[in-house]
């Protein structure tokens, strides 16, 4: 059974920094190109970041960049989001999850929450 | 950037109904993502390239579609099916997703 299981998230202060790591079971991780989503309280699912099987291409949306930096480690099956800079408007749900064309497994989320 | 915008935001059914929800895209885009979210729970994928059910997913989910304009339609309604559905373009980066339609019952 593919799995993936968030892990790293709760609460920071804002200018904080985080990482949030992902381990990945199930597949065969280091064929796989992987994603970060996210989702702040009540509002709709936001596309974060994706990186290829290798870990040496990645995308970012654009407001984001320079504050996220999506990596991985194969040998460990992990995913892996750093985090800078905090601010009240990145608290969310994030969620890893593996690309298949799309999004087509999520893991289940792990919160963070920026708040002094 | 594409802009998804899904109508209706909320929509009241109740168990047995043919729900359909559609998918407006600001640029014509190839084909799309329909992912489902019950309250608390991680999103699923449901369907991909427009019409293609992931594996596991009910066939009385269906996607139709082109262009700039795309549906979701649920025949018989099932109690597992309230939830929210959000709609997801993955033609170009930046993937975006539509703000969701939550089916609730009437």
């Amino acid at each position: 059974e593919v799995q993936l299981v968030e892990s790293g998230g709760g609460l920071v202060q804002p200018g904080g920094s985080l990482r949030l790591s992902c381990a990945a079971s199930g597949f065969t991780f280091s064929d796989s190109w992987m994603v970060w989503l996210r989702q702040a309280p009540g509002r709709g699912l936001e596309w974060v970041a994706t990186t290829n099987q290798h870990g040496n291409e990645q995308y970012y949306v654009d407001s984001l960049k320079g504050r996220f930096t999506i990596s991985r480690d194969n040998a460990k099956n992990s995913l892996y989001l750093q985090i800078h800079s905090l601010r009240a408007e990145d608290t969310a749900v994030y969620y890893c999850a593996k690309k298949g064309g799309t999004v087509n497994v999520w893991g289940q989320g792990t919160l963070v929450t920026v708040s002094s | 950037d594409i802009q998804m915008t899904q109508s209706p935001s909320t929509l009241s059914a109740s168990v047995g109904d043919r729900v359909t929800i559609t998918c407006r895209a600001s640029h014509a885009i190839d084909w799309l993502a329909w992912h489902q979210q019950r309250p608390g729970k991680a999103p699923r994928l449901l369907i991909y390239r427009t019409s293609y059910l992931e594996s596991g997913v009910p066939s009385r989910f269906s996607g139709s579609g082109s262009g700039t304009e795309f549906t979701l339609t649920i025949n018989s309604l099932q109690p597992d099916d309230f939830a929210t559905y959000s709609c997801q373009q993955y033609h170009s980066y930046p993937w975006t997703f539509g703000q969701g339609t939550k089916v609730d019952l009437k």
